[in-house]
């Protein structure tokens, strides 16, 4: 069953405490993706990445990194330096950059005690 | 980087009639233009989409056009029906500034029977 797979899908964590989430694709897809969503806010861009071992930032970067060392795989880590990190983060990956359909996976929600 | 505004942000319409949803954006070297849906609790999934080199596209039910002079473009769904009850969003690529889609923040759009 293809597609892209976000785990876990419900994480809590202290403050002061970094996070990782996972997000793996066997679309055979050179792009990933990850956004934030929070209410009335939409799909902010974190970082992306167009091909393995290289990735960029996007408008909301600080406070989170992310690697690529593997085709399928693109991990996001919430680092302690987020202000406000309690939110909806949605993976994704498309064929091609910029111009391709975007597949989603189900979403993390973090949430911060 | 890229701004996309959409409004507006909630829409309640009857059940048959049309809806409209308008975007702007603001980097003139956009030139790919998609909607997604998102419906309550799922992820957010491609329903149509236009490049700068076509005016307007249809599907069905859907249709978006595309005003490059004026950087915008709209989504039109007729013959609403409740199952088009979801959240809507636009998004345009960066263009020159990168490779990502930078997403409006949203119309969350209800259809009463």
């Amino acid at each position: 069953d293809g597609g892209i797979t976000q785990s876990p899908k419900y994480l809590f964590r202290k403050e002061g405490q970094n996070v990782t989430l996972s997000c793996e694709q066997n679309l055979n897809h050179d792009a990933m993706y990850w956004y934030r969503q929070d209410p009335g806010q939409g799909l902010r861009l974190i970082y992306y990445s167009q091909i393995v071992n290289d990735f960029q930032k996007g408008d909301i970067a600080e406070g989170y990194s992310v690697s690529r060392e593997k085709k399928e795989s693109f991990p996001l880590t919430v680092t302690s330096a987020q202000k406000n990190p309690t939110a909806f983060y949605l993976c994704a990956s498309s064929m091609q950059p910029n111009t391709g359909e975007l597949f989603f996976g189900e979403g993390s929600r973090l949430t911060v005690l | 980087g890229e701004n996309v505004e959409q409004h507006p942000s909630t829409l309640s319409v009857q059940e048959g009639d049309s809806a409209v949803i308008k975007c702007t954006y603001s980097d003139s070297a956009s030139n790919y233009f998609p909607w997604y849906k998102q419906e309550l609790g799922k992820r957010p999934q491609l329903i149509i989409d236009i490049r700068s080199n076509v005016g307007e596209k249809k599907d069905q039910r859907i249709a978006v056009t595309l005003n490059k002079t004026a950087k915008h473009f709209s989504l039109h769904i007729t013959e609403t029906q409740p199952e088009d009850s979801a959240v809507y969003f636009c998004a345009a690529s960066s263009g020159g500034s990168g490779y990502a889609l930078n997403f409006g923040k949203g119309t969350s759009l209800l259809v009463t029977p």
